[in-house]
């Protein structure tokens, strides 16, 4: 079974630039989360949606990034514009069953220079 | 108080002894529990789950729960170099909405030869 699938593996990119960063969860899953991953301030999460709704974004740091759900299979992760700070490694996870457990993406390693 | 706490490390421990890493929690009626194994570079990988209280065995993988004391604990048997690591506590919390987990900061271990 194919498992979390997320897109570009590596991104490059300078200041100022849009990025979108893409995720397919596992089939069957109905829960997808957007987490951050830096030296300084470890794994954060950013957003979550259930059934493709938006629940929770109260981590998202502030208006440049946003994120959508259109169905059940893609969901993507978008900065604009994007800054130096922004440079992290960037994972989507999704969830579903009984206990929800959660299995996590490659990620995307992000520079912003 | 932070919601799921874990002392950063980093454990050394030789190899073919037992690891053992901590994680408190706070909120006193969680209901499921896991730990995470993330390889420098990679992304966190599911390694148990545990969601009464006791001891739950997989290989050389033993998780505890002891949830009047709320913590949970994981011990690693016959420590090996490729058990070397940072191991994530992750919480789902009763009040947390229906799929989100805590993780704490995490626990580096070193199995030295």
């Amino acid at each position: 079974d194919a498992g979390v699938i997320q897109s570009p593996r590596h991104e490059v990119t300078e200041m100022g630039q849009e990025v979108t960063l893409r995720c397919k969860p596992i089939s069957g899953h109905n829960s997808l989360f957007w987490y951050r991953q830096t030296m300084m301030r470890g794994l954060e999460l950013l957003i979550y949606f259930n059934n493709n709704v938006p629940i929770d974004d109260s981590g998202m740091p502030e208006d440049r990034f946003s994120a959508k759900m259109p169905n059940a299979s893609f969901s993507t992760l978008k900065i604009q514009p994007s800054e130096p700070r922004d440079s992290a490694v960037y994972f989507c996870a999704s969830s579903g069953g009984t206990y929800n457990e959660q299995f996590f993406g490659p990620g995307t390693r992000l520079t912003v220079l | 108080q932070k919601e799921v706490e874990q002392n950063s490390g980093p454990l050394s421990v030789p190899e073919g002894a037992i690891a053992s890493l901590n994680c408190t929690y706070s909120d006193r009626g969680s209901q499921s529990f896991f730990w995470y194994r993330q390889y420098s570079g990679k992304s966190p990988e599911l390694i148990m789950s545990i969601y009464s209280n006791g001891d739950k065995e997989d290989g050389r993988f033993t998780a505890q729960l002891n949830k009047a004391s709320q913590y949970v604990s994981l011990l690693i048997r016959d420590s090996q170099p490729s058990d070397s690591a940072t191991y994530l506590c992750a919480v789902k919390l009763r009040y947390s909405s229906a799929s989100k987990i805590i993780f704490g900061s995490g626990t580096r271990l070193s199995i030295r030869p």
